[in-house]
């Protein structure tokens, strides 16, 4: 059984730019998660999608957003990029919001 | 606000060695805790799963306990090998009042574990 996969495995951009990260989840699994994990501040929770719709939002500013499509892939977008963005972004991947959650292999996002 | 800590944050054994990680949460209020372990600039693995309601879950040489009105995990390793160097991430997912889950994972910092030959 296929895991987790995310897309690209390193991204590059400069301060200002957007940055989109993709996510498909295990098969069957409905719920996708984003985490941001950046140096020195540890795993952080970014987003959670179910069935299509956004169920719960870390504490981020609005330019972190995303969406869930109708095969339950997911994107990550992130506008006028900060250096402090740069950081490994993971996705994860779950039944439900109470199960089990399986991550992927991770973007790392790098802003200069 | 849920938070998490684990302690040691850093821990070296020789080979054959068993160990213990341990895991402290503020509020008792959750729905399941996870152990992770991630290997340096990869993903997370998961490791085990334990219910709220459960007390402990094994798999293989891995133990993990749960005791949730004093708000702490631990985490025992038996046997140690030199494979098992990574670091070991705990995290909670909160139950609202409505016995719904929040879906998000709290982690702790982790604790990087060494085990030397």
């Amino acid at each position: 059984e296929a895991g987790v996969t995310q897309s690209p495995t390193h991204l590059i951009k400069t301060r200002g730019q957007q940055a989109t990260l993709r996510c498909s989840p295990i098969s069957g699994h409905t719920s996708v998660y984003w985490y941001q994990q950046a140096l020195g501040l540890g795993l952080q929770f970014l987003l959670w999608y179910d069935e299509g719709e956004e169920r719960n939002r870390g504490n981020f500013p609005p330019r972190f957003s995303g969406r869930q499509f109708p095969n339950y892939s997911s994107e990550l977008n992130v506008n006028a990029l900060e250096l402090e963005d740069s950081a490994l972004y993971l996705c994860a991947s779950s039944l439900s919001g109470f199960s089990e959650q399986y991550f992927g292999p991770g973007t790392r996002l790098t802003v200069t | 606000k849920q938070e998490v800590t684990q302690i040691p944050a850093a821990l070296s054994v020789p080979e054959g060695e068993n160990l213990v990680l341990n895991c402290s949460f503020t509020d008792s209020a959750i729905y399941n805790l996870q152990w992770f372990r991630q290997d340096p600039g990869k993903g997370l693995t998961s490791l085990l799963l334990i219910q709220s309601s459960q007390r402990e879950q094994t798999s293989g040489r891995l133990n993990a306990s749960l005791d949730k009105s004093s708000g702490r995990s631990t985490l025992y390793i038996a046997a140690s090998q030199p494979g098992d160097s990574a670091t070991y991430l705990c995290a909670v997912i909160k139950s609202n009042a409505g016995g719904t889950s929040y879906g998000k994972l709290t982690f702790g910092q982790g604790t990087i574990l060494t085990v030397h030959p």
